[in-house]
């Protein structure tokens, strides 16, 4: 079982729409993750909301505009995307976040941009 | 910052042989140490993880260690099956507040049959 959910799988847009990926856990986890990944490459840290304020923005271009609704849901925003944005878009979560605490990802969106 | 190397970046066994994966990491304050495997079109999985106070765990056929001194850590893997086949990712962190997991390249294991 998925204990983290997103939606939706696969999404293909053009450069000029606007869409938004979507994550929700019932862990109770406070800390969650946005990734980024390309194929055979490791994830790549986008953003870190940690009791629902972002704490981690990795220089992510505004392109990308992530949002904590609540503690169990992390929406990421996409608009004027660019082709080198396609990749599969990960959200994690784990109960604190912190060195030591295990992340657990979802299954994913896969994003192809036109 | 912390920086992670792992090694080889594909390995291939036959069935029923053992795999090693190994990594070093830069920064002597990381403390700890999760592997994940992520089969073709899945996501990441937590497969075993080690902290730094602790030299070697196991969990029936997947054990890690880890050398604090060297700074290096690896995965092993006994009696392989093909369905171990996947990318292994090493990673370390630190524990304090707000800091990251750091990943490693990745490891693409095959298993042949």
């Amino acid at each position: 079982d998925t204990e983290v959910t997103q939606t939706p799988k696969h999404l293909v847009m053009g450069m000029t729409n606007k869409k938004s990926l979507k994550c929700e856990q019932h862990m109770g986890h406070r800390a969650m993750y946005w990734y980024k990944q390309k194929a055979k490459k490791p994830p790549e840290l986008m953003f870190v909301y940690s009791y629902e304020k972002l704490s981690i923005n990795e220089s992510v271009p505004s392109r990308f505009s992530p949002e904590c609704p609540n503690s169990s849901l992390l929406n990421l925003h996409l608009h004027a995307l660019q082709p080198e944005d396609s990749a599969l878009y990960l959200c994690a979560s784990s109960r604190e976040q912190g060195g030591l605490q295990p992340q657990h990802f979802g299954d994913g969106t896969r994003l192809s941009i036109l | 910052g912390e920086n992670v190397e792992q090694h080889p970046s594909t390995l291939s066994v036959q069935e029923g042989d053992s795999a090693v994966i190994k990594c070093t990491y830069s920064d002597s304050a990381s403390n700890y140490f999760p592997w994940y495997k992520q089969e073709l079109g899945k996501r990441p999985q937590l497969i075993i993880d080690i902290r730094s106070n602790v030299g070697e765990k196991k969990d029936q056929r997947i054990a890690v260690t880890l050398n604090k001194t060297a700074k290096h850590f690896s995965l092993h893997i006994t009696e392989t099956q093909p369905e171990d086949s996947a990318v292994y990712f090493c990673a370390a962190s630190i524990e304090t507040s707000y800091d990251k997991v750091i990943f490693g390249p990745g490891t693409s294991l095959s298993v042949i049959p």
